[in-house]
């Protein structure tokens, strides 16, 4: 089983809709969860990071952690064309002093005009 | 402000030569961070420091070093540049407290080798 899998899509949706980007990671012990959204040809940039259980919401972005399910996903409310990008998800293993992030190969997301 | 750079931004280089591509960041953070992005791996961690003379194999290690010698800077070298050392490399840093974990990211650089 990959450490943390997505779905690669590519994942289409109308423009005003809502995108949900889903994660799914196989450490039990895993502690720290992030959404990073990443443009063709440039860098990741955080969008949400989550912690505990629940739901997380900042603007159009709400992220969803069930560590019960070992899944995370990222829902995009209002979707616009410029959010088409490919989202990471990265998970941070069992803490400690481990600050490395395991990343997903991530999910290409179009939003159609 | 606070950043993290990359350079250079684009290197081509020939297969066998010793190639350095340089981090630097201005967060003050311990943790830096070294990862190759190629289609289909997604990002693979190559090295990673958590701090002065720290300095930690990664997942793709093999044919790269780092040194880190002070805070703020991170270099990746590959001893003998390889075709299928042909990828984007993105170095990152985060804090080891309050921040919990959160990478930033340099602009990356895209080494091509042949």
């Amino acid at each position: 089983q990959k450490e943390v899998e997505q779905n690669s899509g590519p994942l289409s949706v109308p423009e005003g809709a809502i995108a949900s980007l889903n994660c799914t990671y196989s450490d039990r012990g895993s502690q720290s969860f992030f959404w990073y959204r990443q443009y063709s040809g440039k860098s990741p940039e955080l969008i949400m990071s989550i912690y505990s259980n629940g739901d997380k919401e900042d603007g159009r972005f709400t992220a969803q952690l069930n560590k019960a399910s070992q899944y995370v996903s990222l829902l995009i409310r209002d979707s616009q064309p410029s959010d088409s990008a490919t989202y990471l998800c990265a998970v941070n293993k069992s803490g400690g002093s481990n600050y490395k992030l395991t990343f997903g190969k991530g999910t290409l997301l179009t939003v159609n005009p | 402000d606070a950043e993290i750079t990359q350079s250079p931004r684009h290197k081509i280089t020939e297969t066998g030569r010793q190639v350095t591509l340089a981090c630097h960041q201005t967060w003050n953070h311990n943790n830096m961070f070294w990862y190759r992005q190629d289609l289909g791996h997604g990002l693979r961690l190559i090295h990673y420091s958590y701090g002065v003379q720290d300095t930690n194999k990664g997942e793709v290690s093999d044919g790269y070093s780092v040194s880190r010698s002070n805070t703020e800077d991170l270099p990746l070298t590959l001893e003998s540049a390889a075709s299928s050392q042909t990828s984007v490399y993105f170095c990152a840093s985060s804090d080891a407290g309050a921040a919990k974990n959160i990478q930033y990211f340099g602009a990356g650089t895209r080494l091509s080798v042949l």
